[in-house]
């Protein structure tokens, strides 16, 4: 069974660094392209970019490009997204999902839970 | 970036009605587009792709159709547990691969 397993709520203060994870496992980590989606509170999905296990091939949204940093550890099966600095604005639901397996194309044919990141100060 | 815009925002439909959603692309994405369903609390759940393939597990209710730039999203027979925001999301010429803004479907 796919598994997408995200690491726990954070609450954290504007400037701090933060990073997430998301991990992977039912399947062949390094095989499927695994996204990030931001929700902020209320609203709707934001697609932040896809990473590649294999080799770390990463394609950024423009919205997020230079905001985030997506990167993986295959040793671990665990995707991750990270900030440097992060805004009152970061404050949102991120999920990962998965593309590919089962699923032909790009879409996401399985989801993490979803990691609730506040930013307040 | 290739805009997703669907209509309309909300729709009030009854029990056991069909309701049609639509999703618009404001360039061709040929049958690249997924639709998926969110619930209050829960991540979305992968419902149609390639424009009109169910995903696994997904009731035969739920059609998606089109091409191109017009696609539509027909749940038949509304269940209770329908109810909920649908969204589409392209998968063609990207990065990045928008969703649109959302239909909630509400009870009637």
């Amino acid at each position: 069974e796919v598994q997408l397993v995200q690491s726990g709520a954070e609450v954290k203060k504007p400037g701090e660094s933060l990073k997430i994870s998301c991990k992977a496992s039912g399947y062949s980590f390094t095989t499927y392209w695994i996204g990030w989606v931001r929700q902020m509170p209320g609203k709707g999905l934001e697609w932040m970019g896809l990473i590649y296990p294999a080799d770390s091939d990463t394609r950024y949204s423009p919205s997020f490009q230079g905001q985030v940093t997506m990167s993986v550890d295959k040793s671990k099966n665990t995707a991750y997204v990270q900030w440097s600095s992060l805004k009152a604005s970061d404050t949102a639901m991120y999920y990962c999902a998965t593309t590919g397996i089962g699923v032909a194309g790009l879409a996401f044919g399985n989801w993490g839970q979803g990691t609730m990141v506040s930013v307040s100060s | 970036d290739i805009v997703m815009t669907q209509s309309p925002a909300t729709l009030s439909v009854s029990p056991g009605e069909r309701a049609t959603l639509s999703c618009r692309a404001s360039q061709s994405v040929s049958s690249d587009l997924a639709w998926y369903q969110q619930k209050p609390g829960q991540a979305p759940r992968l419902l149609i792709y390639d424009a009109s393939t169910r995903a696994t597990g997904i009731p035969a209710r739920f059609r998606g159709s089109g091409s191109g730039t017009e696609f539509t999203l027909t749940i038949s027979s509304l269940q209770s547990e329908d109810f909920a925001v649908y969204y589409c999301q392209h998968y063609n010429n990207w990065p990045p691969l928008t969703f649109g803004q959302g239909t909630r479907l509400e009870i009637k």
